[in-house]
């Protein structure tokens, strides 16, 4: 079965700096994908930045990068120009093609300003 | 169609009372999740529909949890003879096709009394 691990359970980056979160799964497959989503204090779920495994680029939001090691099976998250309502617990999941998704335990990320 | 809607929001109950859950998904998308969030964990699987079908639940799932979605579109999880431990967030989530991100609904908090 796939799993998902975030080993960092809090982290913290002072406002206006950069900070990393990493992520790291098991899988046996090929094609799959990869997502972090943020979910904030109003315990919504929402989508930061999304990978296609099949693809080498790593994807880039705005301020939001993903370091994605598909031979290490890493996927973490750089947050650079930290902002204060980046704070949030971030998750980082795994789909594979088509069927469900697959959570990490989560980072809970606090911005110090 | 703004999203992914649930109701109710909030559902207190007391042990051994059967809830039902509904779900409303964003309208064209095919695939609905449920699960399952404590408080500082991640989503935890339940199930999951592709169309009407149920493709896919989740072993941890007693029989006391059964979900449908008779037309493809909306769905309720239902529990029967609550327990304490039932207590959690309950989100549904859906998504287009595959790798597409899943888009979450706001989620139902039940309270076992």
């Amino acid at each position: 079965a796939q799993t998902v691990t975030q080993s960092q359970p809090e982290m913290s980056v002072q406002e206006a700096e950069t900070v990393t979160l990493s992520c790291t799964y098991d899988t046996s497959e090929s094609d799959y994908y990869l997502f972090w989503y943020k979910q904030p204090p109003s315990r919504q779920m929402i989508l930061v930045i999304r990978q296609e495994a099949y693809k080498q680029q790593n994807a880039t939001e705005n301020r939001f990068s993903v370091n994605f090691q598909k031979a290490a099976k890493s996927f973490s998250l750089k947050i650079s120009d930290s902002q204060l309502g980046d704070a949030a617990m971030y998750f980082c999941a795994y789909r594979s093609a088509g069927n469900q998704f697959y959570f990490g335990t989560g980072t809970s990320l606090t911005v110090i300003p | 169609d703004t999203g992914v809607s649930q109701d109710p929001r909030h559902k207190i109950t007391k042990r051994g009372q059967n809830v039902t859950f509904r779900c409303d998904p964003i309208s064209e998308h095919n695939r609905l999740y449920w699960y399952r969030q404590t408080l500082g964990q991640g989503p935890e699987f339940l199930t999951y529909f592709q169309n009407e079908a149920q493709l896919e639940k989740s072993r941890l799932l007693s029989d006391r949890f059964s979900a449908e979605r008779p037309e493809g579109s909306i769905s309720t999880l239902t529990i029967q003879r609550t327990e304490q431990r039932d207590s959690a967030m309950y989100r549904c989530a859906s998504s287009l096709g595959p790798g597409n991100e899943a888009f979450f609904g706001q989620g139902t908090r039940l309270t076992v009394v």
